[in-house]
């Protein structure tokens, strides 16, 4: 069935740095949505992109969803401890009203 | 907008038991709900899918007399996990759509189910 991978697994960072992850199918989504999950709690949705090439930001996070359909990019500047959390892509299956999650990247901010 | 809650948010039980847990949609009317399973470290894995009114749609894998759900309004759905047992133990996370496509769904808090 249909996969999203995501890279990389785990991030640890210092504060304030800038944070870039990435993930990829084997088949093109026409909708990538990008999730955060924090300990315990639901995933709430962060960003979607709708558009091949699609650029699009919320606050510190932006997002982009690749030419190719196959991939999406999730970037955080200047991070804080508050990013913390795991992060997930996703994605609607064609034809389907399912969507599929990634593996996610989980972020951990170093003291 | 767009709350969806969930009741109650973590449950211990014994094995054999049964328990059921609630989800609502609390300020739209959520045309289908889905219900995840997401064990320690692991992605959010769907179980079924539910429009109000009609039989949930279960997933490979997913035992229907096992994982009882019941959509009966558009702002309620409920899981019965039937004589639960200490594999069962996850966290179960549901989610509401206000459209047929799966890209508008939100996120309830989860509830963590124990069972010893």
């Amino acid at each position: 069935g249909q996969q999203l991978n995501q890279s990389p697994q785990s991030m640890f960072i210092q504060e304030g740095e800038d944070v870039s992850m990435n993930c990829t199918s084997s088949s093109i989504f026409n909708t990538w949505l990008w999730y955060k999950q924090d300990p315990g709690e639901g995933p709430v949705l962060l960003i979607a992109l709708y558009k091949a090439g699609e650029l699009t930001s919320n606050g510190r996070l932006t997002a982009q969803f690749g030419i190719t359909r196959k991939d999406s990019f999730l970037n955080i500047s200047a991070s804080i401890p508050s990013d913390v959390g795991i992060y997930f892509c996703a994605g609607p299956t064609p034809g389907d009203d399912k969507i599929i999650f990634g593996k996610g990247t989980r972020l951990h901010i170093l003291p | 907008g767009a709350v969806v809650s969930q009741h109650p948010s973590w449950v211990i039980c014994k094995s054999g038991t049964s328990v059921k847990i609630e989800c609502r949609s609390l300020d739209f009317q959520a045309t289908t709900m889905f219900w995840y399973r997401q064990f320690p470290k692991q992605s959010l894995m769907l179980m079924a899918t539910s429009n109000e009114g009609s039989k949930a749609t279960y997933e490979q894998g997913v035992e229907k007399d096992k994982f009882l759900i019941n959509h009966a309004s558009l702002t309620l759905s409920t899981l019965t996990v039937t004589s639960a047992h200490p594999e069962d133990s996850s966290f179960y996370i549901c989610s509401a759509s206000f459209t047929s496509r799966g890209d508008t769904q939100y996120f309830g808090p989860g509830t963590r189910l124990t069972v010893l």
